[in-house]
């Protein structure tokens, strides 16, 4: 199995809803990344995960909060979010974080914020 | 099925050579085509696009080329320089869904 998937595909919520993106990969890979796409700009990186540990959190508002329950799973819970959150939420995953190996990305989940 | 494909995971060029840069796809209907640029434990970086009616668009030392019969897109690099070294993501981006699929990457080492 060398894909990553990612549920749901869309996703709308209100700005009080608590929701969750799940991310799944098979592949023994021990780095795990969450990045939001806005409309054709390039991806932002989020949260990344080395083995089950938040290595980075680039600044993210609290009001995303990612989560990794071993080493195939990643979570990104998503609680009183803006419209302004409405985006491409990518997740990727890689053999380790300080490598230049090939990064596979998941098909995304498009979140509309109403 | 991968949409978007680099089949080199890998690839050493001497510094000051060109640096070529591999990827084909499968979606005739995908309306265009970027490349982005990754260091470790960071996000990738924009580097160059080409809309699917151009066969060529250069910046600086990149230059794509878009072969639309072929399914087939290349990055040129030229001279290549130290900080070249990266990972290279070819991707594509669906007009219908609005989303851009992205290919494995290509590692490129640039060799002193």
């Amino acid at each position: 199995d060398t894909e990553v998937t990612q549920t749901p595909k869309h996703l709308v919520m209100g700005m009080t809803n608590k929701k969750s993106l799940k991310c799944e990969q098979h592949m023994g890979h021990r780095a795990m990344y969450w990045y939001k796409q806005k409309a054709k700009k390039p991806p932002e990186l989020m949260f990344v995960y080395s083995y089950e540990k938040l290595s980075i959190n680039e600044s993210v508002p609290s009001r995303f909060s990612p989560e990794c329950p071993n080493s195939s799973l990643l979570n990104l819970h998503l609680h009183a979010l803006q419209p302004e959150d409405s985006a491409l939420y990518l997740c990727a995953s890689q053999p380790g974080v300080s490598s230049y190996n090939e990064q596979f990305f998941g098909p995304g989940t498009r979140l509309t914020v109403l | 099925d991968q949409q978007v494909k680099q089949n080199s995971p890998s690839l050493s060029v001497q510094e000051g050579r060109i640096s070529i840069l591999n990827c084909d796809y499968t979606n005739s209907m995908f309306d265009y085509f970027l490349w982005y640029k990754k260091y470790p434990a960071e996000g990738p970086t924009f580097l160059i696009s080409i809309s699917s009616i151009k066969d060529k668009n250069e910046d600086g030392r990149f230059t794509v080329f878009l072969n639309k019969s072929a399914k087939h897109l290349s990055l040129h690099i030229v001279p290549s320089q130290p900080g070249d070294s990266a990972v290279y993501f070819c991707a594509a981006h669906m007009n219908r869904d609005d989303k851009i699929i992205f290919g494995k990457g290509t590692r490129l080492h640039i060799l002193p």
